[in-house]
């Protein structure tokens, strides 16, 4: 069975500046996807970032990008330049990869990320 | 193109009754995802509907039960009601297909259980 961990109930960063959301993971499949969501107040699960797990590279998408440590089973985001829109609930989420049929998305309990003026 | 929406938005039953929550796919996925969040959790997954079969369950009771219609939307329907049944219902669509893999979400159905 596949768990996601996030250790960070809460985090705040002032806005402008970088902070990082952690995220652990344990799966046995050897073909999956990596997720960040994010759930802001309006509660609508927003994608951020997708990762393949067969892929080295690390993902960008603008100010988001992730770390992705396969051997470590290690999955954090950064987000760059902090903007006051981007205080939301995230969420690091997997599921594996059946070729063609979808799986389910497991969840982690979610980081509170504030963003402070 | 249209995303995924979900009606109603809010909703509040009381014990033992039963309830239908509904959700229109996003234009061109063929499945549909029912997730339960907590307040404070992560969402959990019901179950999964592809080309209007199950395709995948979670840890639920039978009470959880579901449809998905010619048109790819889908409804979730819940018996027996109980307390802990109170939560947001998300449901999440995406296409099936050997490159695809990400599921996006409506806005959810804040159930509450008296």
């Amino acid at each position: 069975a596949q768990t996601v961990t996030q250790s960070q109930p809460e985090m705040s960063v002032q806005e402008a500046e970088t902070v990082t959301l952690s995220c652990t993971y344990d799966t046995s499949e050897n073909n999956y996807y990596l997720f960040w969501y994010k759930q802001p107040p309006s509660r609508q699960m927003i994608l951020v970032i997708r990762q393949e797990a067969y892929k080295q590279q690390n993902a960008t998408e603008n100010r988001f990008s992730v770390n992705f440590q396969k051997a470590a089973k290690s999955f954090s985001l950064k987000i760059s330049d902090s903007q006051l829109g981007d205080t939301a609930m995230y969420f690091c989420a997997s599921h594996p990869n059946y070729g063609g049929s979808q799986g389910n998305l497991i969840f982690g309990k979610g980081t509170k990320l504030s963003v402070k003026p | 193109e249209t995303g995924v929406t979900q009606s109603p938005t809010h909703l509040i039953k009381t014990r033992g009754q039963q309830v239908t929550l509904r959700c229109s796919s996003q234009s061109g996925h063929n499945t549909v995802s029912w997730y339960q969040q907590a307040l404070g959790q992560g969402p959990q997954f019901i179950f999964q509907y592809y080309r209007e079969e199950e395709n995948g369950r979670g840890n639920f009771p039978p009470r959880f039960s579901g449809l998905q219609f010619p048109n790819y939307s889908s409804e979730l329907n819940v018996n027996a009601l109980e307390l802990d049944d109170s939560a947001l219902y998300l449901c999440a669509s995406s296409l099936a297909t050997v490159d695809t893999d990400t599921q996006y979400f409506g806005p959810g159905t804040r159930l509450t259980v008296l």
